[in-house]
């Protein structure tokens, strides 16, 4: 596609419950990322695929945040037992190499 | 780590007018790469300006320009003739220059464009 695709842009959960939210990079980005931004923050990193491998989640904040890429191109970041605390924007953004990235224009997850 | 800090929280402009926001950084790297992000409500992250930290001339696009002071790790923007369009989040972000590491951002600056 032209852009990243992220869906859905907005998503309401309830505490407790399972989210998957899903990112559709440019066609041949082998570099995917996903951050987490906060109300009023600038975007943290959670987490690094490059291809279907994924090669940094040192940005996850815990056990309840799961990523997959498993073909190379579309991924998914789950967050399991939604906490208040996961409220914020997701971002994701991919790249061919080289320093330059494309962003999506992020899913708003609201925790209730 | 790496650490970027804006501490601008919100800058106001005129039409027209010339404006400056600030970052510093924190790295103990040589190589390494800065940008300049704007952030419109619509949420994406669009690229103003990159620079290369092995580069010394000031990375220049149109409208926009930086300041980069390597030693004093200090990486300004400049948005001369501003626009209403203008008008967004503006956050400064860091690199590494090895591997695909992903970015480290700061807390950002809002720029209000006065008509």
């Amino acid at each position: 596609g032209a852009g990243v695709s992220q869906s859905p842009r907005y998503k309401v959960a309830k505490r407790g419950q399972d989210v998957a939210l899903r990112c559709d990079p440019i066609s041949g980005h082998v570099s995917l990322f996903w951050y987490q931004q906060a109300l009023g923050q600038g975007p943290e990193f959670l987490t690094y695929f490059q291809n279907e491998a994924q090669l940094d989640k040192s940005g996850l904040p815990s056990d309840r945040f799961f990523a997959e890429r498993p073909e190379g191109s579309v991924s998914t970041l789950k967050i399991q037992r939604t906490q208040q605390e996961d409220s914020a924007v997701y971002l994701c953004a991919s790249s061919f190499g080289g320093g330059g990235y494309t962003f999506g224009s992020g899913t708003r997850l609201t925790v209730v | 780590a790496q650490t970027v800090t804006q501490s601008q929280p919100e800058m106001s402009v005129q039409e027209a007018e010339t404006v400056t926001l600030s970052c510093t950084y924190d790295t103990s790297e040589s190589d390494y790469y800065l940008f300049w992000y704007k952030q419109p409500p619509s949420r994406q992250m669009i690229l103003v300006i990159r620079q290369e930290a092995y580069k010394q001339q000031n990375a220049t696009e149109n409208r926009f320009s930086v300041n980069f002071q390597k030693a004093a790790k200090s990486f300004s923007l400049k948005i001369s003739d501003s626009q209403l369009g203008d008008a967004a989040m503006y956050f400064c972000a860091y690199r590494s220059g090895g591997g695909a590491d992903g970015l480290t951002f700061g807390k950002g600056t809002h720029l209000i464009i006065q008509p």
